[in-house]
């Protein structure tokens, strides 16, 4: 089964600096897709960034940057010119590509606190 | 369009009572699934509907648990006999037919006393 592995449970940023969450996963597939989704307080959760396995060029998203690793099955996250709105509760998920692959496995996720 | 609606946003019940959540999709999104959160983890996957086809259960969604999704609108979520294992967040989200991205609605948080 595919797992998810976010290893900083909280993680805090000056605002207008940069950081970076990180993510790993597990599969044995060679094609699957990789999102980033933030959850703010009390909201509901929206994407951030994907990312399909077969394309070596990172994703980028305004300020959202990803370093995809594919052969370390890493997944992190740069955020650039932290704002006080980029706190949240982010998640890593995972989803295998191909016919009745619908599920997302999400990592149990990093909060990123932005301090003023 | 205003996105993806649960309904109700929290429901309070006492164990062994039965609960009913509603989610109504955005109106082009033919994918529907839904999700449970508990405090301190990651959304888990509970089931999918494409259209009004329940096409993946999760081994989560026990016997006490039903979704159905007539018509492949709006989609309900029932659990039976509730116990207190069961609270938790109920989230809803939609996808179009060509492209895997779910938009979520806001969830609806069950507390079973």
């Amino acid at each position: 089964a595919q797992t998810v592995t976010q290893s900083q449970p909280e993680m805090s940023v000056q605002e207008a600096e940069t950081v970076t969450l990180s993510c790993t996963y597990d599969t044995s597939e060679s094609d699957y897709y990789l999102f980033w989704y933030k959850q703010p307080p009390s909201r509901q959760m929206i994407l951030v960034i994907r990312q399909e396995a077969y394309k070596q060029q990172n994703a980028t998203e305004n300020r959202f940057s990803v370093n995809f690793q594919k052969a370390a099955k890493s997944f992190s996250l740069k955020i650039s010119d932290s704002q006080l709105g980029d706190a949240a509760m982010y998640f890593c998920a995972y989803q295998a590509s191909g016919a009745g692959s619908y599920q997302l496995t999400f990592g149990k996720g990093t909060k990123l606190s932005v301090i003023p | 369009d205003t996105g993806v609606s649960q309904d109700p946003r929290h429901k309070i019940t006492k164990r062994g009572q039965n609960v009913t959540f509603r989610c109504d999709p955005i109106s082009e999104h033919n994918r529907l699934y839904w999700y449970r959160q508990t405090l301190g983890q990651g959304p888990e996957f509970l089931t999918y509907f494409q259209n009004e086809a329940q096409l993946e259960k999760s081994r989560l969604l026990s016997d006490r648990f039903s979704a159905e999704r007539p018509k492949g609108s709006f989609s309900t979520l029932e659990i039976q006999r509730t116990e207190q294992g069961d609270s938790a967040m109920y989230l809803c989200a939609s996808s179009p037919p060509t492209l895997n991205v779910l938009t979520f609605g806001a969830g609806s948080r069950l507390t079973v006393l």
